[in-house]
């Protein structure tokens, strides 16, 4: 029943190599969204999916970042050739919608990545 | 690019009432103010949220100005569990026509015995 869970909780990689985030959304929440925090510091969108489709991409830092959703359900977000500026926590959350004028947004307990 | 301003930390005795202030001053007007905190190593949780009238639920009050530019989120018993940093949010249009909420870096709330 549950509420959005992401996976792996942690991850330790080396620089150079690439890596793949989980998120799964709660289930007929058809928008979900991919945040970033760094240490001390607030949540950076990244990148929000409608259904399948992600209509804005300007949030993500570089080309080494991309993201993909199927079945209006999971998510997956794959960084490229790591960088150690890329450590943070990676927060996904789902809500009912993204448009209307309310919807409250439920996050996962993040992925903490941390490039040596 | 949040559309709001928080002070970046406060702190509260337990028992007492804490205040977290929060500018809003773009909002539009037909967009509602959110308040989401976050516990240390937690995803943030949603607190409440309101358009114009004052809101009350079970973890806290919203007072919001009548000219909407600012809002007042208020734990009237503060405990040491509320211990975390307050988020005052507002919506950013982003493509596709939908409105993403935006987060700033929130106040730090302390609570001490």
């Amino acid at each position: 029943g549950a509420g959005v869970s992401q996976s792996p909780s942690n991850k330790v990689t080396e620089k150079g190599k690439d890596v793949e985030l989980r998120c799964d959304p709660i289930s007929g929440h058809t928008a979900l969204y991919w945040y970033r925090q760094r240490l001390g510091q607030g949540l950076e969108f990244l990148i929000y999916f409608q259904g399948n489709s992600a209509p804005d991409k300007s949030g993500l830092p570089s080309d080494r970042f991309s993201a993909e959703r199927t079945g209006e359900s999971v998510s997956t977000l794959t960084i490229q050739r790591t960088q150690q500026e890329d450590s943070a926590v990676y927060l996904c959350a789902s809500s009912l919608g993204a448009s209307g004028l309310y919807n409250e947004q439920f996050f996962g307990p993040g992925t903490r990545l941390t490039v040596l | 690019d949040a559309k709001t301003t928080q002070p970046p930390s406060m702190d509260c005795a337990e028992g007492r009432a804490a205040n977290l202030p929060c500018n809003h001053s773009t909002i539009s007007g037909n967009e509602y103010v959110y308040w989401y905190r976050q516990i240390h190593s937690q995803g943030p949780q949603y607190i409440i949220h309101g358009l114009k009238n004052n809101e009350t639920n079970e973890m806290a009050s919203l007072i919001i100005t009548e000219d909407r530019k600012s809002s007042t989120l208020i734990l009237p018993h503060a405990t040491l569990r509320d211990t975390a940093v307050y988020y005052c949010i507002v919506r950013v249009p982003r493509g596709g026509g939908s409105y993403i909420p935006t987060f700033g870096r929130g106040t730090s709330l302390i609570v001490h015995p």
